[in-house]
């Protein structure tokens, strides 16, 4: 399968508990992103790397939320300190570099489900 | 700032029909993309079909089609030949470009679910 995988798909956890989701991406794709989806909603930008670089952070990725890209292939995304709210969808995705016209492909991930009780 | 509408909560269509998921977006910048996905109860967002804001075309991947009309900001998706399979939610996105910070980001509408009836 050569498609965007993400791990663990379902992850229940307590309240206050940290969790961690994985990400790895289409090999030769350059960029990955992080999306939060709720139920009833559209994905919701979080952050994105490319390569190795954290370029933008979106106002939704509080303190408790850090994501890495340590070598510029797979990413992980760490929540602490888990609150209810933080129940979701969390979808990865990633694309190659290119200019907005240029068609660029953003293939997504089959999704992690949080759980948080 | 960039908006994406989907109006349709909802829409039946029967199988081998021809559907029309509508989406209209906002944008101030010149340069942008639309993508509609596709997500079945399994949560995989899959693309279906790309229509850049330059495109003198209408973007046709297969049975889906992209009826683009910059004028209006209009983006609808039709798929034709409906079939059982093709009952899922969908997503109309927008990429945009430097001007409005976009461009690395896709922008999502609250998505119409497609339910198709024999």
């Amino acid at each position: 399968d050569t498609g965007v995988s993400q791990d663990p798909r379902h992850k229940i956890t307590k309240r206050g508990q940290n969790v961690t989701f994985r990400c790895d991406p289409i090999s030769e794709h350059n960029r990955l992103y992080w999306y939060r989806q709720t139920l009833g909603q559209g994905p919701e930008f979080l952050t994105y790397f490319q390569n190795e670089a954290q370029l933008e952070k979106s106002r939704l990725l509080s303190d408790r939320f850090s994501a890495e890209r340590p070598k510029g292939s797979f990413s992980t995304l760490e929540i602490q300190r888990t609150e209810q709210g933080d129940s979701a969808m969390y979808l990865c995705a990633s694309s190659s570099i290119g200019g907005v016209g240029s068609g660029n492909t953003i293939y997504f991930g089959e999704g992690s489900w949080l759980t948080v009780v | 700032a960039q908006k994406i509408t989907q109006t349709q909560p909802g829409m039946f269509v029967q199988e081998k029909e021809a559907v029309t998921l509508d989406c209209t977006y906002d944008t101030s910048d010149p340069s942008y993309g639309l993508f509609w996905y596709k997500q079945p109860s399994s949560g995989e967002m899959i693309f279906l079909i790309y229509q850049g804001s330059y495109d003198q075309q209408n973007a046709t991947e297969g049975r889906y089609s992209l009826n683009f009309q910059k004028a209006r900001k209009s983006a609808n998706l039709v798929i034709s030949a409906s079939q059982l399979g093709d009952s899922a939610m969908y997503f109309c996105a927008m990429r945009g470009g430097r001007l409005t910070g976009g461009g690395n980001k896709l922008t999502f509408g609250t998505g119409t679910q497609l339910k198709v009836e024999l």
